[in-house]
């Protein structure tokens, strides 16, 4: 299994929109609504930002939302601020296994 | 509250033998998958496989199989990943996280084990 696509670095101004992609195939993304999302800031573990596509778990800010459409999904962080500077992966169920994006390096100008 | 406790860090040579484990706590550990991810220093995150605790079910995913093995015990709530003779390519820090099923995400992680491999 190859790891799923994503930019490498995506940026935006505090309160501007940062969008993410994040491109596999129909064995992985395509094929199920098991579409994932983390943040992961330096020297920490990741964190479960979306689930299920387009679910957040308790706790996360509204400002993060995830869709899909075909083969691709994407995390959109509206309203971005400091504490949203971190890595983003993303996560796909790929039939009896799993498989994690390359990752993307969110900067906040 | 759950939580997820990850053995200390590990300096090893090449060739040398290595056990780490994930405790888990606040929650019916039998009934949840824990899943292995790598990755390696300033590298993105990496699948290694998923185990059932309370049964026999376990998944590598194809880059990790023979490489390492996944082994839980119920009785003690603790999951482990294990190598026979480690490379220097196993230089990374080394997350178990806990999920609701197989194609779920991991909902909770582990704090990182750093494995350190170099003569």
């Amino acid at each position: 299994q190859s790891a799923l696509t994503q930019p490498p670095s995506a940026s935006g101004s505090p309160g501007q929109s940062v969008t993410i992609s994040c491109t596999g195939t129909s064995s992985d993304v395509g094929g199920y609504n098991y579409v994932s999302w983390y943040q992961q800031h330096p020297g920490k573990a990741p964190k479960l930002m979306i689930y299920e596509v387009t679910k957040r778990p308790s706790g996360v800010p509204d400002r993060f939302s995830g869709s899909k459409s075909g083969n691709t999904a994407s995390l959109t962080v509206s309203g971005l601020q400091a504490e949203d500077e971190a890595d983003y992966y993303c996560g796909s169920y790929a039939g009896r296994n799993s498989v994690f994006g390359s990752g993307t390096k969110v900067t906040v100008l | 509250e759950v939580q997820l406790v990850q053995s200390g860090a590990e300096v090893k040579k090449p060739g040398e033998s290595l056990k780490i484990s994930c405790k888990g706590s606040g929650y019916s550990f039998s009934n949840y998958w824990i899943g292995w991810v790598r990755q390696m220093p300033g590298k993105g995150l990496e699948w290694m496989g998923i185990i059932f605790p309370g049964g026999s079910d376990t998944r590598y995913s194809p880059s990790f199989q023979g490489q390492v093995t996944m082994s839980a015990d119920k009785s003690i709530s603790t999951a482990y990943l294990q190598w026979s003779s480690l490379k220097a390519s196993d230089t990374a820090m080394y997350y178990c996280a806990r999920k609701v099923g197989a194609s779920y995400p991991p909902d909770y992680w582990g704090q990182g084990t750093l494995v350190t491999v170099s003569s």
